[in-house]
């Protein structure tokens, strides 16, 4: 079964920075692409970026509100997955999940999907 | 404003059918899977349908998943008080490159 844990979320203030960490287990860490999706209180669902497998090129993509400012890298000797968060808006409070993302085929094309999500960790940004 | 509108709310009694829409664009929907996921209340959101309309193992045939042109809908038949969640479309952007949700549509049992 996979299991994602995330941790490292906290109080901060507007302009600060902190690091999110997400260890995954169950899976070949190495083989996944892994997203970060994030739940500002009472709302909805927000993509906040991706990291695709060294073996797909490693390559990263983020959402236009957090471009420039997140940057989603990985250990895959450690099964982690790693959200560092830089020049926190009061916007940026929410409750951050790590997913996997996995494949399926039919007809002989192949399609990501948000698969298995973390229980998430909280991050607050508030003078 | 999300990219996919879904209804805000939605609502039925035990045993009925319900459908939840989600629309958008030929930048998303009109050429991408659609993926429906379910968020019961304080916990994370779990995968509900993928591929537009293929059932996760585990998932009951109860919850089905459509997609015609740049709409799609997921419907729960057999309603049940444990159904009682908040429900989100999502797929792919080409134009934006990004993951888009729905604003997502809190369902209620009466």
């Amino acid at each position: 079964e996979v299991q994602l844990v995330e941790s490292g979320g906290g109080l901060v203030e507007p302009g600060g920075s902190l690091r999110l960490s997400c260890a995954a287990s169950g899976l070949t860490f190495s083989h996944a692409w892994m997203s970060w999706v994030r739940q500002a209180p009472g709302k909805g669902l927000e993509w906040v970026g991706r990291i695709k497998s060294k073996t797909d090129g490693g390559t990263t993509g983020y959402a236009a509100p957090v471009k420039g400012r997140f940057t989603i890298s990985r250990d895959d000797s450690k099964n982690t997955l790693y959200l560092q968060l830089n020049s926190l808006e009061t916007e940026d409070s929410a409750l951050y999940y790590c997913t996997t993302e996995g494949r399926f085929c039919t007809g002989g094309l192949c399609a990501e999907y948000i698969d298995v999500w973390g229980e998430g960790t909280t991050v607050t940004v508030s003078s | 404003q999300s990219v996919l509108t879904q209804p805000p709310s939605a609502s039925g009694t035990p045993g009925q059918r319900v459908t939840v829409s989600c629309s958008g664009s030929s930048s998303n929907i009109g050429r991408n899977y659609v993926y429906w996921y379910q968020q019961l209340p304080g916990t994370a959101p779990k995968l509900l349908i993928y591929g537009n309309n293929q059932r996760p193992s585990g998932v009951p045939d109860r919850f089905s998943g459509s997609k015609s042109g740049t709409s799609a809908s997921l419907a729960i038949s057999g309603l049940r008080s444990e159904d009682e969640a908040d429900y989100y479309c999502a797929v792919w952007d080409d134009r934006l490159s990004a993951w888009v949700f729905g604003g997502g549509t809190k369902l209620t049992v009466l």
